[in-house]
């Protein structure tokens, strides 16, 4: 079974930081990799969507990487607000089967 | 709007009191899924489906059941709710092949 993990499990940091977050993976035939935000009590937001042919994805001030052959996807955010601050989550679907696999998440506090 | 709609929203109730948590997209998604979030195990799949009449068990589908009679409904039905049911759940739905995967608003369900 795809075990996926998030480290660390919460972070802050001062406003304007450039930080990158985690998303390790053990089964490498991901056929895509999704980042997802979440606000307390609310639904999650898709923030970026890899697909297993693709290395990155930009949006605004966020990219996501993709290294199969590690194991490992991270979200850079750049310039940090406080606005960013939320839980975000990866979430995987492999070739084969027809389920996704999320990690716990980390939470991100930005320090005004 | 692109959305995923569930209902209700909040809900509390009592041991065995039979409930249904209804599921909707206007996005003509084959694929959508239940999931329950609970603190310290993130997201866990419930059910899911791929098309009308198709469902499939998640990792947890003990004391749910599910129906899929048209491509827009995914309702999730607790026959004899206990406590231990008690969770944050999640509809989503996506396209079956590169499509993202969309969330609806998520109910907090309560089970005394």
């Amino acid at each position: 079974k795809q075990e996926v993990t998030q480290i660390p499990a919460a972070l802050s940091v001062p406003e304007g930081e450039n930080l990158v977050l985690n998303c390790s993976f053990t089964d490498s035939a991901i056929y895509n990799l999704q980042w997802f935000r979440q606000d307390p009590g609310k639904g999650l937001t898709s923030l970026l969507l890899i697909q297993s042919s693709q290395r990155e994805q930009t949006s605004g001030r966020l990219n996501a990487s993709l290294d199969k052959s590690s194991g490992r996807s991270t979200l850079y955010i750049a310039a940090s607000q406080p606005g960013d601050s939320a839980t975000y989550l990866c979430a995987l679907r492999l070739n084969t089967g027809n389920q996704f696999y999320f990690g716990t998440g980390t939470s991100l506090t930005v320090i005004p | 709007e692109a959305q995923v709609t569930q209902n209700p929203r909040y809900l509390i109730t009592v041991t065995g009191k039979k409930l249904t948590v209804t599921c909707s997209q206007n996005m003509n998604h084959e694929y959508m899924s239940w999931y329950r979030q609970d603190p310290g195990l993130g997201l866990r799949q419930i059910y899911y489906s791929m098309n009308v009449e198709v469902t499939d068990k998640g990792d947890v589908p003990e004391g749910y059941k599910v129906s899929r009679k048209e491509k827009r409904n995914f309702p999730l039905i607790l026959e004899s709710p206990s406590p231990n049911q008690t969770s944050l759940y999640f509809c989503a739905s996506t396209t079956w092949g590169a499509g993202e995967l969309f969330f609806g608003e998520g109910s907090r369900l309560t089970v005394l």
